[in-house]
């Protein structure tokens, strides 16, 4: 299968400070890539969509402003997590999607996020 | 309704049971149905993908759908303690939106 990387995996930062966070595709080119939030024992909750070379979809209630995404080319995606509070202390996960018709999505290992 | 349904579980079996996971879904217009598994404090990973009704089958998994009930399955035949974790079921509707539609997950246990 198709690999995603993360980077980094684990970050720990203090309260009001920013943290970026990387997603690769290692092997494919991804015109859209997914960011999502998941909490202990739950399921993925869709952040946004980010498409190559235009701004990213927020889901409704996430803070674009807040969460930066930025998709400079087809194989990288960022997230930066601007200001950051004890409570947006998670587990960030992206996934790139292969271009139809399969549209197989494919997830990188995801990045643990503590705020101090 | 929610839009995918997924008992979460916890489902424990003895190894080598054969084991069923099942997801419904509302929407007709969903086109595309995969199966991801988790292991605790990872990313989640590709199992099974198809896009029309009937059986896939890859080594121990099959993968089902019926389009008419609007229900998935996952089957998994031999199960072994490497196999607990939890299993997710995406839906994805045809087009370009991209957005895969998660059920909550099952929690699987494989015991020794």
């Amino acid at each position: 299968g198709a690999v995603v990387s993360q980077h980094p995996s684990w970050v720990i930062c203090k309260s009001g400070t920013s943290v970026k966070i990387e997603c690769r595709s290692l092997d494919f080119q991804a015109t859209t890539m997914f960011w999502y939030r998941q909490f202990p024992k739950q399921s993925l909750m869709l952040m946004a969509t980010s498409n190559e070379g235009s701004k990213a979809t927020y889901e409704q209630g996430v803070e674009k402003d807040k969460f930066l995404i930025n998709h400079a080319s087809l194989t990288l995606s960022t997230l930066t997590v601007t200001s950051a509070h004890p409570e947006d202390s998670s587990f960030y996960i992206c996934s790139a999607e292969l271009a139809g018709p399969t549209y197989e999505q494919y997830f990188g290992p995801g990045t643990r996020l503590t705020v101090t | 309704q929610k839009e995918v349904e997924q008992d979460p579980g916890p489902l424990s079996v003895p190894e080598g049971a054969i084991v069923s996971l099942n997801c419904t879904y509302s929407n007709s217009a969903f086109q595309y149905f995969m199966w991801y598994r988790q292991y605790s404090r990872k990313g989640p990973e590709l199992l099974m993908y198809t896009y029309s009704s009937g059986n896939k089958e890859d080594g121990r998994f099959t993968a089902q759908v019926d389009k008419s009930s609007k229900y998935i399955s996952l089957f998994i035949r031999d199960s072994q303690p490497s196999d607990s974790a939890t299993y997710l079921c995406a839906i994805r509707s045809s087009g370009n939106t991209g957005k895969l539609i998660f059920g909550q997950g099952t929690t699987l246990q494989v015991k020794p």
